[in-house]
């Protein structure tokens, strides 16, 4: 699957240094919040979610964390490692059912060796 | 189990010609969704069902293009006539509470 494109932002980091990716949001409304991992070739997988009740939520070396103040999310990566290169989106649902996201542009994270 | 199905991988036709692609949704879901994925505006939602029902059809760019989802097991999604500009990859995804599975992405290209 093609990865979105040339003008995507880049961010590009070290192998075993942490990697903050932000996004921000549009609605004010927005309750539930993904973030998603494209490879290259592949659609979108999930890494990690988060409700508009919390303000920080860690999984397995991700940690994201929310602003509702200024509708601001990011996603932290520890450790990056070279397989974490990838386009990363966040999505945004502002339904209580969790069916219609909005996807935010993407980011491609580079990891140098 | 195998994830969800899109078929076919790869897909070159002439403009004019009409189009469909395949979603087989993982065993169990409710939900099934319809994007396209292009450079200029990223990854757009078409159309998403729950329980076999479209619920919103908004992203639909125009009557050229129609989805449907016969059963819960397989949906399509048709382009007919297609233009050059519906060249995209078309991922279908799934789901039973809100994470959505993305399937592999069918890439077209409208010459």
């Amino acid at each position: 699957g093609e990865s979105v494109g040339l003008h995507l932002p880049t961010l590009s980091v070290q192998e075993g240094d942490n990697s903050i990716i932000n996004c921000a949001y549009s609605n004010s409304a927005s309750d539930y919040f993904i973030w998603y991992k494209q490879e290259s070739g592949k659609g979108p997988q999930f890494i990690i979610d988060i409700r508009s009740n919390m303000d920080k939520r860690q999984g397995q070396r991700v940690t994201v964390l929310l602003n509702k103040t200024v509708k601001h999310l990011s996603l932290q990566i520890a450790a990056t490692q070279p397989g974490d290169s990838a386009v990363y989106f966040c999505a945004e649902n502002i339904n209580n059912y969790g069916q219609n996201f909005v996807f935010g542009p993407g980011t491609r994270l580079s990891v140098l060796p | 189990d195998a994830g969800v199905i899109q078929s076919p991988r790869h897909e070159v036709t002439e403009m004019g010609q009409e189009v469909t692609l395949r979603c087989k949704p993982i065993s169990g879901h409710n939900s099934l969704f319809w994007y396209r994925q292009t450079m200029m505006r990223g990854l757009e939602l078409l159309i998403y069902f729950n329980n076999n029902v479209p619920i919103d059809d908004s992203g639909m760019p125009e009557d050229r293009f129609s989805a449907k989802m016969p059963n819960a097991s397989f949906s399509t999604l048709k382009i007919q006539p297609s233009e050059p500009r519906d060249s995209a990859v078309y991922f279908c995804a799934s789901s039973l509470v809100s994470e959505q599975y993305f399937g592999p992405g069918t890439r077209l290209t409208v010459t």
